[in-house]
C-alpha cells in the first residue's frame, strides 16, 4: 500500500526559481491538504481541496498556488521561491475534512 | 481561528515511568479527536482516535471532557521507542473544515 506518496524528497533552489511539488494518494480519498513545517515548529496549512474540484486557502498560502488535478492528485506550485520557504513541507489526504489524516513522508526544500 | 493548545514540555521521564498530556480546545462544537505521534523529522502518524467514551490501546489511554473541552493522552510503561512529539488535533466542527492540529508535546522517555 502505497498511501500518499510525495514527489521529490529533497530539492534545493534558488532563490526566484520556481518548482512544483507532487502529490499522489491512492486510498480513494475526497480531501488533501499541504501543510509546511519548520524546525522546531507546528504543522501550518498552505492549502487544501475538500473534494475534487475545489480548493481553499489555509493558514499560511502567500507565495504559493496548487492544483487539483483529479481525485488522487494535488500539487503544490511555488512560483518564486524564497529563502523563507525553505522548510518541510508534508501533503496529507483524508476521507473527508473531520476524519483523520495520513501523511506523505515528506519533502525537505531549501532556498538559497 | 480556532486554537488547539499543548504544553510543548519537554517532558523527560524514566522507562516505565506513567506519564498524562492534556490538550485544550476552543470550538465547543467540535466532534472529532485524535491524538498523532510525530518522530524527529518524519511524518506525523495517527496514534488513536478519542471517543467520547474514551479509548484504550495497550499502554495508551486517550480521554476526552467535553465540559472542560480538553483531550488528555496516558502512556504507562514508557519505553524509549515513545519519545517523539505527540500531537493533539481537533475538527473545527464541519464535516468539510480540516483538521487543526496542536505544535506538540515534546516526550523524552530516558534509560
Amino acid at each position: 500500500n502505497a498511501g500518499v506518496t510525495q514527489t521529490p524528497k529533497f530539492q534545493v533552489l534558488k532563490t526566484g526559481q520556481s518548482m512544483t511539488l507532487q502529490c499522489a494518494q491512492d486510498m480513494n480519498h475526497n480531501s488533501m491538504y499541504w501543510y509546511r513545517q519548520d524546525p522546531g515548529m507546528g504543522l501550518r496549512l498552505i492549502y487544501y481541496s475538500a473534494s475534487e474540484g475545489t480548493t481553499d486557502k489555509g493558514e499560511v498560502p502567500n507565495g504559493y498556488n496548487v492544483s487539483r488535478l483529479n481525485k488522487r492528485e494535488f500539487s503544490l506550485r511555488l512560483e518564486s521561491a524564497a529563502p523563507s520557504q525553505t522548510s518541510v513541507y508534508f501533503c496529507a489526504s483524508s476521507v473527508r475534512g473531520d476524519q483523520p489524516q495520513h501523511f506523505g513522508d515528506g519533502t525537505r526544500l531549501s532556498i538559497l | 481561528r480556532k486554537e488547539v493548545e499543548q504544553d510543548p514540555g519537554p517532558f523527560n521521564v524514566p522507562e516505565g515511568a506513567t506519564v498524562a498530556f492534556n490538550c485544550t480546545y476552543s470550538n465547543s462544537a467540535s466532534q472529532s479527536f485524535f491524538w498523532y505521534r510525530q518522530d524527529c523529522r518524519k511524518e506525523p502518524k495517527l496514534l488513536m482516535s478519542v471517543y467520547s467514551s474514551g479509548n484504550e490501546d495497550g499502554r495508551f489511554t486517550a480521554q476526552l471532557n467535553r465540559a472542560s473541552q480538553y483531550i488528555s493522552l496516558l502512556i504507562r510503561d514508557s519505553k524509549l521507542s515513545d519519545s517523539a512529539t505527540y500531537l493533539c488535533v481537533v475538527n473545527e466542527g464541519s464535516g468539510n473544515t480540516p483538521l487543526v492540529f496542536g505544535k506538540g508535546t515534546r516526550l523524552s522517555v530516558i534509560a
